[in-house]
C-alpha cells in the first residue's frame, strides 16, 4: 500500500511570508506526527495527533506553528511570518494508536522549507 | 528527563567489515521503547526496529542484530558484513510513558559510509 506522502517536497519562501505544508497517512493510521530535522540532527518532535485532535503540542516552537487534522486523516502544518531559523526538512509520521504502547511510526519523504 | 545519545558522529569501514553503533539512553520511566531507523541518501527514515523495555533478549535480522542491555542503557546495533548500501544516516530513538507514547526522542545520528 501507499506510504505516508508530504507535499510539497520542497518550499522556498520569504521571510515574513506563511507557508503551509501538507501530511497524508498511511491509510488507516489513526495517529500522526509531526517532526523538524535541521542540517546534522536528529529529528526534533512538534506535535501528535490522536485522530482529529492534538494529543501532545509540546514540542511546537513558539505560537506562529500551528497544525490541523480536521477529518482524521490528512494534516497540515501551517507556520506564520516565517523566519530563517524555521529552515529545515519537516517531516511527518503516521501510526496505528499507539493504545498503551508505542507504535511504530513510518516516515513520509519530508518537505524541505527553505526561508530566505 | 529523556535523552539519546549517539556518541559516534561519523564511521568510515571498508565493504565486509562488521561495524557497531552506539547507543546509549536516558529515561526515568520503567516501561519504555527503543527504535532504530536507517535514513539513507534520499533522505526518508526507515524503521528498523524496536524493543519494548521488558524485552532483553537480543535480536538478529539477517545481517542485522541489536544488543539491547539495561543495565548499561544501551541499545547497540551491529550490521555484519557491510555493504555499500548500508550507507546511510542511522538513527536510534526513546519514547517512553512520561512523554505520551507518541513522542520519539531521536539521537543525532550516525553516518556510516560503507567502501567498496
Amino acid at each position: 500500500g501507499a506510504g505516508v506522502s508530504q507535499t510539497p517536497s520542497n518550499k522556498v519562501t520569504e521571510k515574513g511570508k506563511y507557508v503551509e505544508l501538507r501530511c497524508d497517512p498511511i491509510s488507516g493510521h489513526t495517529a500522526l506526527y509531526w517532526y523538524r530535522q535541521s542540517l546534522g540532527q536528529g529529528p526534533e518532535f512538534l506535535i501528535y495527533f490522536q485522530g482529529t485532535g492534538a494529543a501532545d503540542d509540546s514540542g511546537l516552537p513558539n505560537d506562529r506553528f500551528f497544525a490541523v487534522r480536521p477529518e482524521g486523516s490528512v494534516s497540515t502544518l501551517k507556520i506564520q511570518r516565517t523566519e530563517r531559523g524555521d529552515s529545515a526538512v519537516y517531516l511527518c509520521a503516521s501510526s496505528l494508536m499507539p493504545s498503551g504502547r508505542a507504535a511504530t511510526q513510518y516516515f513520509g519523504p519530508g518537505t524541505r522549507l527553505t526561508v530566505l | 528527563a529523556q535523552k539519546v545519545t549517539q556518541a559516534q558522529t561519523e564511521i568510515s569501514v571498508v565493504e565486509k567489515e562488521d561495524v557497531t553503533l552506539d547507543c546509549v539512553y536516558e529515561t526515568r520511566d520503567t516501561t519504555y521503547y527503543l527504535f532504530w531507523y536507517k535514513q539513507p541518501p534520499s533522505g526518508e527514515l526507515v524503521f528498523l526496529i524496536r524493543r519494548n523495555s521488558f524485552d532483553e533478549q537480543n535480536e538478529i535480522s539477517g545481517r542485522y542484530s541489536w544488543n539491547f542491555q539495561k543495565s548499561t542503557s544501551s541499545f547497540n546495533f551491529t550490521i555484519t558484513a557491510s555493504q555499500v548500501v548500508d550507507s546511510a544516516v542511522y538513527f536510534c530513538a526513546l519514547s517512553d510513558r512520561g512523554s505520551t507514547l507518541g513522542r520519539l526522542y531521536f539521537g543525532r545520528g550516525t553516518q556510516l559510509t560503507v567502501w567498496p
